[in-house]
């Protein structure tokens, strides 16, 4: 199984800092690699497939890079409903696999 | 519109089934392929199971692998999670969610809770 490492599991700033999260696979995932954000108590939003691509609607405050195992996400201009967990996903090969989160607190 | 929402939750007794339901609408359902994932309280994400979008192949988490059964009726657009043998570690919230043609997931439904005790 692929294993993905999901950095740092969490992060504090302020309404309009930008921030970055970091994810490593264990193996190279071709950037079959997706990010999503889950608001306290709702179900998980799609924000970046294919590493890089946003989703329909996603603001362009978010962006994803990376290539080979690994991948980043970074959020620019926060806004209140941007504090929330962040996860990746690994979508090369089954098991599908998802970092262990990162929750991105209000400072 | 796309809709996705899962019903069949509720109090699963160990070593009990349940059944997961996910209404579709909005898409032609039968283009997908549709998976389930869970998160455990206070947990993260995890994979479950994914079906094709004939009902042709599936896949499984080793978690729940000779356990669990995923089927979808393309005709009603509905797609199905056997949960047989259940344990305390099955505890979570059931999501359903569709896959993309390009693989990734997109629409994700609201969840249900799968609580399971004695």
């Amino acid at each position: 199984d692929i294993q993905m490492t999901q950095s740092p599991s969490s992060l504090s700033a302020s309404v309009g800092d930008s921030v970055t999260i970091t994810c490593r696979a264990s193996q190279g995932i071709g950037n079959y690699l997706a990010w999503f954000r889950q608001k306290p108590g709702k179900a998980p939003e799609s924000l970046i497939y294919a590493a890089t691509s946003l989703l329909s609607g996603v603001p362009s405050k978010f962006s994803g890079s990376g290539s080979g195992t690994d991948y980043t996400l970074t959020i620019s201009s926060l806004q209140p409903e941007d504090f929330a967990t962040y996860y990746c996903q690994q979508y090369k090969s089954y098991p599908y696999t998802f970092g262990r989160g990162t929750k991105l607190e209000s400072k | 519109e796309v809709q996705l929402l899962e019903s069949g939750g509720g109090l699963g007794q160990p070593g009990g089934s349940l059944r997961l339901s996910c209404a579709a609408s909005g898409f032609t359902f039968h283009n997908y392929a549709m998976t389930w994932v869970r998160q455990a309280p206070g947990k993260g994400l995890e994979w479950v199971s994914l079906i094709s979008a004939g009902g042709e192949s599936t896949y499984y988490a080793d978690s729940v692998k000779g356990r669990f059964t995923i089927s979808r009726d393309n005709s009603k657009s509905v797609l199905f999670l056997q949960m047989n043998s259940l344990t305390a570690d099955d505890t979570a919230v059931y999501y359903c969610a569709r896959r993309e043609v390009a693989f990734y997931l997109d629409y994700w439904g609201q969840g249900t809770l799968v609580p399971v005790s004695s």
